[in-house]
C-alpha cells in the first residue's frame, strides 16, 4: 500500500544546531507539504512543493528550508534550531487534480529544542 | 486571504449524544471543503469532503453540508461513541493545492 512516512518520530536537539526531518511518500504525488502543529494555532504551512525542483514558502517559513530532488522526498531543514521551533511537524502529499485535493499525512515528528 | 474558523473546544459529550462542530470559512474563489480527524498520537486523516454548494459529505456516521450562502460546513453526528474522541479540523482548498486549516476542536466522549 502507498504511504507517507516521517522520520524520526521524536527528536531532541540543542539550540543552534541544524536539524533535518525526513518525509518520504510512495503515492507518486506531485504535491508535498510541511506543516507545524501548535496548541491554539492548528496547522500552519511551512513550505510546499508542486514538483521536482519546485519549492515555495508558506505562512511560517522563516528559519526553515526544503529541497525537492525527486518525487518521493521533501526533507525539512531547520538551519539553526530555536526554542520557538519546538513543535509537532507533519508532512503531507496530494495528487492535486482539479479542486479535490485530498491530502495524505504522515504520523508526525515531535521536535523539542532545548 | 483564505481562513477557516471553527468552534474551539474542548467539547465533552456523553456517549450517544448529538455532536455539532461549527465551521465557517472565508475564501477567494470556489473552495472545496474538508473535515480531517486526528486520533491521539497519529497524523490527520480525511473524514469527509464536499466540492460544491449543497453537497453533503458523509463518513462513519458523520455528515457535513456545504452551505455557500452562509459560508459554513458544520460537522454533525447523531450518536457519538467513545472511539470518536479525537481532534477535528475543518479545512478548505481554494484555487491552489494548499489546505487552510481551522485551529481544531478536541472532542472527548465519556461512557
Amino acid at each position: 500500500d502507498a504511504e507517507i512516512t516521517q522520520s524520526p518520530r521524536h527528536k531532541i536537539t540543542e539550540t543552534g544546531r541544524q536539524v533535518t526531518l525526513a518525509c518520504h511518500q510512495t503515492w507518486n504525488h506531485n504535491n508535498m507539504f510541511w506543516y507545524r502543529q501548535d496548541l491554539g494555532h492548528g496547522l500552519r504551512l511551512i513550505h510546499y512543493s508542486y514538483g521536482v525542483q519546485d519549492t515555495n514558502k508558506g505562512e511560517v517559513s522563516d528559519g526553515y528550508s526544503v529541497s525537492r530532488s525527486n518525487t518521493e522526498d521533501l526533507p525539512l531543514t531547520l538551519e539553526s534550531a530555536a526554542s520557538s521551533q519546538t513543535s509537532v511537524y507533519f508532512c503531507a502529499s496530494s495528487a492535486g487534480q482539479g479542486r479535490y485535493t485530498e491530502a495524505f499525512f504522515g504520523q508526525g515528528t515531535r521536535l523539542t529544542v532545548v | 486571504g483564505d481562513s477557516v474558523t471553527q468552534m474551539e473546544g474542548p467539547v465533552t459529550l456523553s456517549e450517544e449524544a448529538f455532536l455539532t462542530i461549527n465551521c465557517t470559512y472565508t475564501a477567494t474563489g470556489y473552495p472545496s471543503l474538508f473535515w480531517y480527524v486526528q486520533y491521539p498520537g497519529e497524523g490527520l486523516q480525511l473524514l469527509l469532503k464536499a466540492t460544491k454548494a449543497d453537497d453533503k459529505g458523509s463518513n462513519k456516521g458523520f455528515e457535513a453540508t456545504y452551505r455557500k450562502e452562509t459560508t459554513s460546513f458544520h460537522l454533525e453526528k447523531g450518536s457519538v461513541q467513545v472511539s470518536d474522541s479525537a481532534v477535528y479540523f475543518c479545512a478548505l482548498s481554494a484555487g491552489s493545492y494548499q489546505l487552510t486549516f481551522g485551529k481544531g476542536t478536541k472532542l472527548s466522549v465519556i461512557p
